[in-house]
């Protein structure tokens, strides 16, 4: 149980097109999922945290308006990248608790590797 | 201010003991994680720590001293395929996950 998906696990674009990435808790809800952003040789950064049926909380330094977070059910959240440019190129992984588990512990999706040309 | 350290990179011998670091100092604390994660892949949990003691899963152990601001991983019997990073990750008071720089280990045969 507990298993994350996420589409597409890599994707290029030319500068300035806006990317969608998903990410699926397939067997359990998950009210609240988690965006990170890591790049190479670096350890995860948490970009935003994603509420079913209300607005993302981002942590500072994270535009909004750039990264758009969509939480619209207990198993979905978007993330859509817009106007992307070369430096937004990196590993982007979700994660989502399963409050049925006996620890809080975060589990991962595979991640989607974004490579901006 | 939140920190987390552990050393960047380890190199141990396939079939050896290797024990990894973390110390600590967050605003707040509802328990302790390691992750493992191999190159190019999504992180994988390993164990949770939220009462000081050590946590026995097979091949791997995992330690918390809370006053200390003190966890470890051990890693017993090391296999080639344990060569990854391993992400020590703390719960704050809002029960965020503040994450370590993780440690690359490497195994040599």
């Amino acid at each position: 149980g507990a298993v994350v998906s996420q589409h597409p696990s890599w994707v290029i674009c030319k500068s300035g097109t806006s990317v969608k990435i998903e990410c699926r808790s397939l067997d359990f809800q998950a009210t609240t999922m988690f965006w990170y952003r890591q790049f190479p040789k670096q350890s995860l950064m948490l970009m935003a945290t994603s509420n079913e049926g209300s607005k993302a909380t981002y942590e500072q330094g994270v535009e909004k308006d750039k990264f758009l977070i969509n939480h619209a059910s207990l198993t979905l959240s978007t993330l859509t990248v817009t106007s992307a440019h070369p430096e937004d190129s990196s590993f982007y992984i979700c994660s989502a608790r399963d409050l049925r588990r006996e620890y809080n512990e975060q589990f991962f999706g595979p991640g989607t590797r974004l490579t901006v040309l | 201010g939140q920190n987390i350290d552990q050393p960047t990179e380890m190199t141990a011998t396939e079939g050896a003991i290797v024990q990894i670091n973390c110390t600590y100092q967050t605003s707040g604390f509802n328990g302790l994680f390691w992750y493992q994660q191999h190159a190019g892949e999504a992180p994988t949990f390993l164990s949770y720590n939220v009462l000081d003691g050590l946590e026995e899963k097979g091949r791997f152990s995992s330690f918390l001293s809370r006053s200390k601001g003190y966890s470890y991983l051990l890693l017993k019997e090391l296999q080639m395929k344990d060569s990854a990073s391993y992400l020590c990750a703390i719960l704050d008071s809002n029960y965020q996950l503040i994450w370590g720089a993780g440690t690359k280990l490497i195994i040599k045969p």
